[in-house]
């Protein structure tokens, strides 16, 4: 079984709708990542999450929310989308602050139509 | 917010031929990752790299940390077609925010 997973793995939708992507993981990490990537630019961080209590924002957080319910799971909200935030969507995670490597979950694209 | 420089953004290549890639930065890091994203799926982590000067290999693959802290290199020794894909540099801080920035990428296509 995979360590990261996310749901859905495709998802269309219309303009103004909301919608939630889904993270959990089973490697045991505290720290959990959203990423957004387009294409030529790379994966940007939208927010990050050291445990249950801290969530912090990334460089592009504008119009995104995040819920982190437990250790293993970490959600992004499109609170109201629209068509520029058609992208791939990351979740990945990490150990400790020791060792900043992170793994990656396979994605959801996300259409918004 | 900074992105690292990754060149070349792409390159075809004849199976059986070496590659390199690198990774720039003005910034100094005390980590670098190197990562490869297959079509449709999440990046995988090839390698870390700690200490400056380090070489690690990962079978046909070898990263080098610069003496610089600014940057670093991947070799693929010997491509087959499954090497296609979208290889990605970080940077990090081990002791810290953990917080990775990542380079533009460089895709590999492969020509049998």
């Amino acid at each position: 079984d995979a360590d990261v997973t996310q749901t859905p793995r495709n998802r269309i939708t219309k303009t103004g709708k909301r919608i939630m992507l889904e993270c959990s993981q089973t490697k045991g990490h505290d720290r959990m990542y959203w990423y957004r990537q387009d294409p030529g630019l790379g994966l940007r961080l939208i927010y990050y999450s050291f445990d249950v209590k801290d969530i912090n924002k990334g460089e592009i957080s504008d119009g995104y929310s995040v819920s982190r319910q437990a250790q293993a799971k970490f959600s992004l909200s499109l609170e109201s989308a629209i068509p520029n935030q058609t992208a791939l969507y990351f979740c990945a995670t990490s150990a400790d602050r020791t060792f900043p490597e992170q793994y990656f979950g396979p994605g959801t694209r996300l259409t918004v139509t | 917010g900074q992105q690292l420089n990754q060149s070349p953004q792409s390159m075809f290549i004849q199976e059986g031929e070496d590659v390199s890639m690198n990774c720039t930065s003005s910034s100094i890091f005390n980590t670098w990752l190197w990562y490869k994203q297959d079509p449709g799926e999440g990046p995988v982590l090839l390698i870390a790299l700690y200490k400056a000067g380090e070489l690690t290999s990962n079978g046909r693959l070898t990263a080098q940390f610069g003496i610089t802290r600014k940057d670093s290199f991947l070799n693929i020794s010997a491509s087959i077609p499954s090497d296609v894909g979208i290889y990605f540099c970080a940077g990090g801080y081990t002791g810290t925010a953990s917080k990775l920035t990542f380079g533009t990428g460089t895709r590999l296509q492969v020509t049998l």
